[in-house]
């Protein structure tokens, strides 16, 4: 079966703060595919990143970077010099692979709250 | 592009009744098409997912069903509410040789 685990039930930092959200997954699965989703307080779930069990490379996008490590089974979200409009609920998520449709196992999410 | 609605937005019913929330995905053909529920304070749960008309996928054993009348149509229902089903039931949509699923804005069910 198949888990993912935020531990960090709430974060709250100060705005120009640099924050890292962590999440850990588990499966046995060698194919799946990671994901990170923002909730602002709209509702609307927001697609931020995906990432394949094949691609170990980081990425950034703007102020936002994910590290992706195989070893640790990790997937961690960093936003660099926070904002205000970056409070949200944050989601990790994991599919494991073998056809195009699938659940998505969702992590009990990260309340990040940043204060002007 | 692609667009999600779900309606209506809220929702209060009293238990017992019957429900029923609709979906619709436009831009796109033959979509993946997905129901979650998020309790409060809580992560999401899958409750069905289609992958064409009339086919359905029930992940969790409960008193909710789901339909797909037509290709870009998914439809969430129940002939009897609990309080256990108010939460905020979100559709979402993926392409079909694609796993990213992308969510509509969400309908927020209360039951009393």
């Amino acid at each position: 079966a198949q888990k993912v685990t935020q531990a960090q039930t709430e974060i709250s930092v100060v705005e120009k703060e640099d924050v890292t959200l962590d999440c850990v997954y588990e499966t046995r699965d060698t194919t799946y595919y990671l994901f990170w989703y923002k909730q602002p307080p709209s509702g609307e779930l927001v697609f931020l990143i995906r990432r394949n069990s094949f691609d170990e490379q980081n990425e950034i996008s703007g102020r936002y970077s994910w590290n992706f490590q195989k070893s640790t089974s990790s997937f961690n979200f960093t936003i660099t010099a926070s904002q205000v409009v970056d409070s949200a609920v944050y989601f990790c998520a994991l599919r494991i692979g073998g056809t195009s449709y699938g659940k998505l196992t969702f992590g009990q999410g990260t309340i990040l709250t940043v204060h002007p | 592009s692609q667009t999600i609605h779900q309606w209506p937005a809220t929702l209060v019913q009293p238990v017992g009744s019957p429900l029923s929330l609709e979906c619709t995905v436009e831009g796109t053909s033959n979509p993946n098409l997905y129901w979650y529920r998020q309790a409060a304070g809580r992560g999401l749960q899958l409750l069905f997912y289609s992958v064409g008309i009339g086919q359905i996928s029930s992940e969790v054993p409960q008193n909710l069903s789901a339909s797909r009348p037509q290709d870009r149509q998914f439809i969430l229902s129940s002939k009897k509410l609990l309080l256990s089903d108010s939460g905020f039931y979100l559709c979402a949509w993926s392409p079909p040789v694609s796993d990213t699923q992308y969510f509509g804005p969400g309908t927020r069910l209360t039951v009393l």
